[in-house]
Protein backbone atom coordinates (compact mmCIF):
# COMPACT_ATOMS: atom_id res chain seq x y z
CA UNK A 1 0.00 0.00 0.00
CA UNK A 2 2.41 2.90 -1.30
CA UNK A 3 0.27 5.13 -2.71
CA UNK A 4 2.00 8.05 -4.24
CA UNK A 5 6.13 7.60 -4.30
CA UNK A 6 7.86 10.88 -4.88
CA UNK A 7 11.97 10.10 -5.50
CA UNK A 8 14.27 11.95 -4.55
CA UNK A 9 12.90 13.27 -1.04
CA UNK A 10 15.84 16.07 -0.87
CA UNK A 11 18.00 17.60 -3.88
CA UNK A 12 20.13 20.18 -4.25
CA UNK A 13 21.19 22.00 -7.65
CA UNK A 14 23.14 24.85 -8.94
CA UNK A 15 21.52 27.18 -11.11
CA UNK A 16 21.75 26.14 -14.58
CA UNK A 17 21.33 22.29 -13.62
CA UNK A 18 18.85 19.85 -14.87
CA UNK A 19 16.99 17.34 -13.47
CA UNK A 20 13.97 14.91 -13.36
CA UNK A 21 11.62 14.74 -10.36
CA UNK A 22 10.11 11.04 -10.14
CA UNK A 23 6.15 10.12 -8.54
CA UNK A 24 4.65 6.90 -9.02
CA UNK A 25 1.32 5.53 -7.94
CA UNK A 26 0.06 2.48 -7.43
CA UNK A 27 -4.10 2.86 -7.06
CA UNK A 28 -4.30 2.40 -11.28
CA UNK A 29 -5.20 6.10 -10.97
CA UNK A 30 -5.91 7.96 -14.09
CA UNK A 31 -4.89 11.92 -13.05
CA UNK A 32 -1.94 12.98 -11.97
CA UNK A 33 -0.58 16.38 -11.22
CA UNK A 34 2.72 18.25 -9.80
CA UNK A 35 2.28 21.35 -7.55
CA UNK A 36 5.11 23.46 -5.92
CA UNK A 37 4.30 24.34 -1.96
CA UNK A 38 6.23 27.60 -0.58
CA UNK A 39 6.33 29.08 2.35
CA UNK A 40 2.67 30.88 3.14
CA UNK A 41 1.28 30.03 0.10
CA UNK A 42 -0.81 26.80 -0.79
CA UNK A 43 0.10 24.73 -3.15
CA UNK A 44 -0.01 25.77 -6.95
CA UNK A 45 -0.83 23.38 -10.05
CA UNK A 46 2.21 23.03 -12.24
CA UNK A 47 1.19 20.37 -14.82
CA UNK A 48 -1.20 17.11 -14.71
CA UNK A 49 -2.14 14.47 -16.87
CA UNK A 50 -5.46 13.16 -17.63
CA UNK A 51 -4.24 9.41 -18.45
CA UNK A 52 -0.89 8.11 -20.04
CA UNK A 53 0.44 10.19 -23.29
CA UNK A 54 -1.13 13.09 -22.15
CA UNK A 55 -0.48 16.04 -20.11
CA UNK A 56 -1.42 20.11 -20.14
CA UNK A 57 -0.55 23.08 -18.23
CA UNK A 58 -0.91 24.55 -14.95
CA UNK A 59 -1.32 27.52 -13.06
CA UNK A 60 2.60 27.68 -13.02
CA UNK A 61 3.95 25.59 -15.74
CA UNK A 62 6.87 27.73 -16.90
CA UNK A 63 10.38 26.04 -16.35
CA UNK A 64 9.06 22.55 -16.30
CA UNK A 65 8.25 19.98 -18.85
CA UNK A 66 6.44 16.97 -17.65
CA UNK A 67 5.48 13.48 -19.26
CA UNK A 68 3.67 10.46 -18.50
CA UNK A 69 4.65 7.59 -20.54
CA UNK A 70 3.40 4.82 -18.08
CA UNK A 71 0.26 5.28 -16.23
CA UNK A 72 1.73 4.54 -12.69
CA UNK A 73 4.65 7.45 -13.60
CA UNK A 74 4.51 10.87 -14.11
CA UNK A 75 7.84 12.97 -14.34
CA UNK A 76 8.82 16.64 -13.77
CA UNK A 77 11.83 17.82 -15.34
CA UNK A 78 13.58 21.46 -14.60
CA UNK A 79 15.79 21.69 -17.95
CA UNK A 80 17.67 25.13 -16.49
CA UNK A 81 16.95 25.29 -12.85
CA UNK A 82 16.70 28.85 -11.26
CA UNK A 83 16.72 29.90 -7.06
CA UNK A 84 13.11 30.84 -8.10
CA UNK A 85 12.19 26.88 -8.38
CA UNK A 86 13.56 26.53 -4.94
CA UNK A 87 10.40 24.79 -3.69
CA UNK A 88 8.83 21.56 -2.14
CA UNK A 89 7.54 19.43 -5.08
CA UNK A 90 4.42 17.36 -4.38
CA UNK A 91 2.95 14.66 -6.91
CA UNK A 92 -0.68 14.01 -6.32
CA UNK A 93 -2.98 11.66 -8.23
CA UNK A 94 -7.00 10.91 -8.28
CA UNK A 95 -9.29 8.38 -9.88
CA UNK A 96 -12.00 9.74 -12.23
CA UNK A 97 -14.41 11.24 -10.82
CA UNK A 98 -16.54 13.11 -13.32
CA UNK A 99 -18.22 16.65 -12.12
CA UNK A 100 -18.60 15.05 -8.91
CA UNK A 101 -14.67 14.47 -8.18
CA UNK A 102 -12.41 12.67 -6.31
CA UNK A 103 -9.89 13.01 -3.44
CA UNK A 104 -6.15 13.40 -4.61
CA UNK A 105 -3.62 11.38 -2.87
CA UNK A 106 -0.69 13.12 -2.31
CA UNK A 107 3.45 11.71 -1.96
CA UNK A 108 5.81 13.26 0.59
CA UNK A 109 6.97 15.86 -1.24
CA UNK A 110 10.37 16.57 -3.06
CA UNK A 111 12.95 19.22 -1.04
CA UNK A 112 14.73 21.26 -4.29
CA UNK A 113 17.35 24.33 -3.74
CA UNK A 114 18.59 26.16 -6.07
CA UNK A 115 22.12 27.74 -5.58
CA UNK B 1 -4.19 32.64 -8.40
CA UNK B 2 -5.44 31.35 -5.13
CA UNK B 3 -9.16 30.56 -5.04
CA UNK B 4 -9.09 29.66 -1.50
CA UNK B 5 -8.94 32.69 1.13
CA UNK B 6 -8.97 30.85 4.81
CA UNK B 7 -9.48 32.40 7.89
CA UNK B 8 -7.73 32.58 10.37
CA UNK B 9 -4.06 31.65 9.26
CA UNK B 10 -3.18 30.80 12.66
CA UNK B 11 -5.09 29.10 15.25
CA UNK B 12 -3.82 28.41 18.87
CA UNK B 13 -6.25 26.11 20.86
CA UNK B 14 -6.02 23.64 24.63
CA UNK B 15 -7.05 20.04 23.59
CA UNK B 16 -10.78 19.82 23.99
CA UNK B 17 -11.71 22.53 22.62
CA UNK B 18 -13.01 22.66 19.32
CA UNK B 19 -11.34 24.54 16.02
CA UNK B 20 -13.21 26.16 12.99
CA UNK B 21 -11.71 26.72 10.16
CA UNK B 22 -13.33 28.84 7.13
CA UNK B 23 -12.91 29.08 3.59
CA UNK B 24 -14.22 31.52 0.61
CA UNK B 25 -13.95 31.02 -2.94
CA UNK B 26 -14.76 32.81 -6.15
CA UNK B 27 -15.60 30.83 -8.64
CA UNK B 28 -18.54 27.95 -9.25
CA UNK B 29 -16.93 25.07 -8.14
CA UNK B 30 -18.21 21.30 -8.25
CA UNK B 31 -16.42 19.91 -4.86
CA UNK B 32 -14.41 21.41 -2.09
CA UNK B 33 -12.46 19.40 -0.22
CA UNK B 34 -10.24 19.69 2.82
CA UNK B 35 -6.68 18.66 3.42
CA UNK B 36 -4.72 18.43 6.37
CA UNK B 37 -0.47 18.58 6.41
CA UNK B 38 1.51 17.46 9.10
CA UNK B 39 4.62 19.70 9.46
CA UNK B 40 7.27 18.03 6.51
CA UNK B 41 4.84 15.15 4.98
CA UNK B 42 2.30 15.85 2.37
CA UNK B 43 -1.53 16.65 2.22
CA UNK B 44 -4.12 14.02 3.38
CA UNK B 45 -7.79 14.22 2.62
CA UNK B 46 -10.01 14.94 5.62
CA UNK B 47 -13.04 15.18 3.15
CA UNK B 48 -15.17 16.47 0.28
CA UNK B 49 -18.25 17.49 0.08
CA UNK B 50 -20.18 18.14 -3.39
CA UNK B 51 -21.85 21.34 -4.67
CA UNK B 52 -25.25 20.30 -4.32
CA UNK B 53 -24.74 19.12 -0.61
CA UNK B 54 -24.75 21.64 2.31
CA UNK B 55 -23.48 19.79 5.29
CA UNK B 56 -21.38 16.44 5.63
CA UNK B 57 -19.37 14.51 9.05
CA UNK B 58 -16.99 12.52 9.53
CA UNK B 59 -15.99 11.50 12.96
CA UNK B 60 -14.80 14.81 14.69
CA UNK B 61 -15.34 16.71 11.49
CA UNK B 62 -17.80 18.88 10.53
CA UNK B 63 -18.10 20.77 7.04
CA UNK B 64 -20.37 23.20 6.03
CA UNK B 65 -20.59 24.56 2.21
CA UNK B 66 -22.69 27.51 1.38
CA UNK B 67 -22.56 27.90 -2.19
CA UNK B 68 -24.64 31.35 -2.20
CA UNK B 69 -21.82 32.92 -0.14
CA UNK B 70 -19.13 30.88 -2.09
CA UNK B 71 -17.73 29.59 1.57
CA UNK B 72 -17.30 26.77 3.47
CA UNK B 73 -16.50 25.63 7.37
CA UNK B 74 -14.14 23.13 9.07
CA UNK B 75 -15.19 22.25 12.59
CA UNK B 76 -13.08 19.90 14.28
CA UNK B 77 -14.41 19.08 17.88
CA UNK B 78 -12.89 17.62 21.30
CA UNK B 79 -9.66 18.91 19.73
CA UNK B 80 -6.36 16.82 20.27
CA UNK B 81 -2.71 17.43 20.04
CA UNK B 82 -2.19 15.39 17.46
CA UNK B 83 -4.59 17.81 15.48
CA UNK B 84 -1.91 19.99 15.69
CA UNK B 85 -1.17 20.49 11.64
CA UNK B 86 -1.93 22.86 8.43
CA UNK B 87 -5.52 22.61 7.07
CA UNK B 88 -6.20 23.52 3.19
CA UNK B 89 -9.53 24.09 1.75
CA UNK B 90 -9.40 23.13 -2.15
CA UNK B 91 -11.98 23.95 -4.52
CA UNK B 92 -12.54 22.11 -7.89
CA UNK B 93 -13.96 24.79 -10.44
CA UNK B 94 -17.07 23.91 -12.68
CA UNK B 95 -15.13 24.69 -16.20
CA UNK B 96 -17.30 25.52 -19.43
CA UNK B 97 -17.09 22.22 -21.25
CA UNK B 98 -20.23 20.52 -21.89
CA UNK B 99 -19.72 18.27 -18.44
CA UNK B 100 -18.30 20.82 -16.56
CA UNK B 101 -15.51 18.60 -15.50
CA UNK B 102 -12.12 20.32 -14.47
CA UNK B 103 -10.30 16.56 -14.52
CA UNK B 104 -10.34 17.04 -11.23
CA UNK B 105 -8.16 20.07 -10.74
CA UNK B 106 -7.91 21.41 -7.59
CA UNK B 107 -7.05 25.60 -6.79
CA UNK B 108 -6.06 25.56 -2.87
CA UNK B 109 -5.78 28.22 -0.28
CA UNK B 110 -3.18 29.23 1.88
CA UNK B 111 -3.89 26.95 4.85
CA UNK B 112 -4.92 27.83 8.58
CA UNK B 113 -1.98 26.66 11.11
CA UNK B 114 -3.59 24.83 13.41
CA UNK B 115 -1.74 24.41 17.27
CA UNK B 116 -3.83 22.40 20.08
CA UNK B 117 -1.34 22.41 23.19
CA UNK B 118 -1.95 19.21 25.59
Amino acid sequence: NAGVTQTPKFRVLKTGQSMTLLCAQDMNHEYMYWYRQDPGMGLRLIHYSVGEGTTAKGEVPDGYNVSRLKKQNFLLGLESAAPSQTSVYFCASSSLGGPKGQPQHFGDGTRLSIL
Amino acid sequence: SQQGEEDPQALSIQEGENATMNCSYKTSINNLQWYRQNSGRGLVHLILIRSNEREKHSGRLRVTLDTSKKSSSLLITASRAADTASYFCATSPREGNAGGTSYGKLTFGQGTILTVHP
